[in-house]
């Protein structure tokens, strides 16, 4: 079945810093990636999306490009500030019958002044 | 605005107790879901709906079941609570179709005792 994987976390930074969480996927066919993001206390939202090879999402700082050849889709950020301190998920919805989403176990990112 | 909206923050119930969980979209969305969250596992889909009285197993129905009576409203209930069954839940809506973005209502931390 389909299945994401990303990096371990908590990722503890410096304000400023230059930020990558790594995420590939198993799935067949060509499904759509999103990254989304959990700030303290609350749900998920999305943060960006993919939904073809080659394509780059982008949002906020964040950007991410669905890589085919790699199955990857890398979550990017030049600079990082203390406001972007959350949880970080990358998730797929695949091409079955259903819309069903697979999302990877998220990624902890504490940024320090 | 899109808005979910889960029925209850905190839920503290009892071993065998019945619980449920209940769940609305402002959105006419078609497909509804419930996660559960728990450190280091991510989001695990216990059930989703894709239509009214429509329903499909996720990744995790053991101990569970759903009712979706009207489009706006889908609830997730516990037969018999056991204490594995602590943790956050998280209701999601979406649009029927696999690039719309999943919308997460701010999630029920239940504690079974």
């Amino acid at each position: 079945g389909d299945s994401v994987t990303q990096m371990e976390g908590p990722v503890t930074l410096s304000e400023e810093a230059f930020l990558t969480i790594n995420c590939t996927y198993t799935a067949t066919g060509y499904p759509s990636l999103f990254w989304y993001v959990q700030y303290p206390g609350e749900g998920l939202q999305l943060l960006l999306k993919a939904t073809k090879a080659d394509d780059k999402g982008s949002n906020k700082g964040f950007e991410a490009t669905y890589r085919k050849e790699t199955t990857s889709f890398h979550l990017e950020k030049g600079s990082v500030q203390v406001s972007d301190s959350a949880v970080y998920f990358c998730a797929l919805s695949g091409t079955g019958g259903y819309q069903k989403v697979t999302f990877g176990t998220g990624t902890k990112l504490q940024v320090i002044p | 605005d899109v808005k979910v909206t889960q029925s209850s923050r905190y839920l503290v119930k009892r071993t065998g107790e019945k619980v449920f969980l209940e769940c609305v979209q402002d959105m006419d969305h078609e497909n509804m879901f419930w996660y559960r969250q728990d450190p280091g596992l991510g989001l695990r889909l216990i059930y989703f709906s894709y239509d009214v009285k429509m329903k499909e197993k996720g990744d995790i129905p053991e101990g569970y079941s759903v009712s979706r009576e009207k489009k706006e409203r889908f609830s997730l209930i516990l037969e018999s609570a056991s204490t594995n069954q602590t943790s956050m839940y998280l209701c999601a809506s979406s649009f029927r179709d696999r690039n719309s973005p999943l919308h997460f209502g701010n999630g029920t931390r239940l504690t079974v005792t």
